[in-house]
């Protein structure tokens, strides 16, 4: 069975751009968050989607955005791009919410410069 | 709020040592307890998981034990390989939570 799957793997932007990363989750998970993962740091909660629904939103401005399709794929958009948004962004999938084992995308490595 | 704190890094280890990487929580209610493990240049695998306490998750050698007691998820193994090189996360999620919350990982180097 394929896992989550991410892209692109890598993506090198301009201050002030804007960004759209896509994932697609573990046939059969409804669920779909999005992690930012800074250099030397662990990854930090962004979104959770669940059947096409925002349910939960880290500690982010407003220029990221994201949506769920109605075949459980997401894309996270980041608008207005600073430098500090240069880190690897983790999509993950699980079944449902709550306690259950998320499996996380390879990621895609965005540079900002 | 909830949060997991994990023992700093880098740990350096020859191979065949034994191996622990701390790990304590604090949380509300009764949380499911991770470890992940990231290779160079890649995203995050599950190593093991613990749903509640007294629980011991293993896979491929390494082991940890759910103590509600003491708040703590560590993780060890009995001999380590040039192959285990990479950067470990401990992690929780609670019922009614909708995200897993990650300590700062811990990059472990074994050397042959």
């Amino acid at each position: 069975d394929a896992g989550v799957t991410q892209s692109p793997t890598h993506l090198i932007k301009t201050r002030g751009q804007q960004v759209t990363l896509r994932c697609s989750p573990i046939s059969g998970h409804k669920s779909v968050s999005w992690y930012q993962q800074v250099l030397g740091q662990g990854p930090q909660f962004i979104f959770q989607y669940y059947e096409k629904e925002e349910r939960g939103r880290g500690n982010f401005p407003d220029r990221f955005s994201a949506r769920q399709f109605p075949n459980y794929s997401s894309e996270l958009n980041v608008n207005a791009l600073l430098l500090g948004d240069s880190a690897l962004y983790l999509c993950a999938s699980s079944p449902g919410l709550g306690k259950e084992t998320q499996y996380f995308g390879p990621g895609t490595r965005l540079l900002v410069l | 709020g909830n949060s997991v704190t994990q023992m700093e890094g880098p740990v350096t280890l020859s191979e065949e040592a034994f191996l622990t990487i701390n790990c304590t929580y604090t949380a509300t209610g009764y949380p499911s307890l991770f470890w992940y493990v990231q290779y160079p240049g890649e995203g995050l695998q599950l190593l093991l998981k613990a749903t509640k306490a007294d629980d011991k998750g293993s896979n491929k050698g390494f082991e940890a034990t759910y103590r509600k007691e003491t708040t703590s998820f560590h993780l060890e193994k009995g001999s380590v390989q040039v192959s285990d090189s990479a950067v470990y996360f401990c992690a929780l999620s609670t019922d009614g939570g909708f995200k897993t919350i990650f300590g700062a990982g811990t990059r472990l180097f074994v050397k042959a």
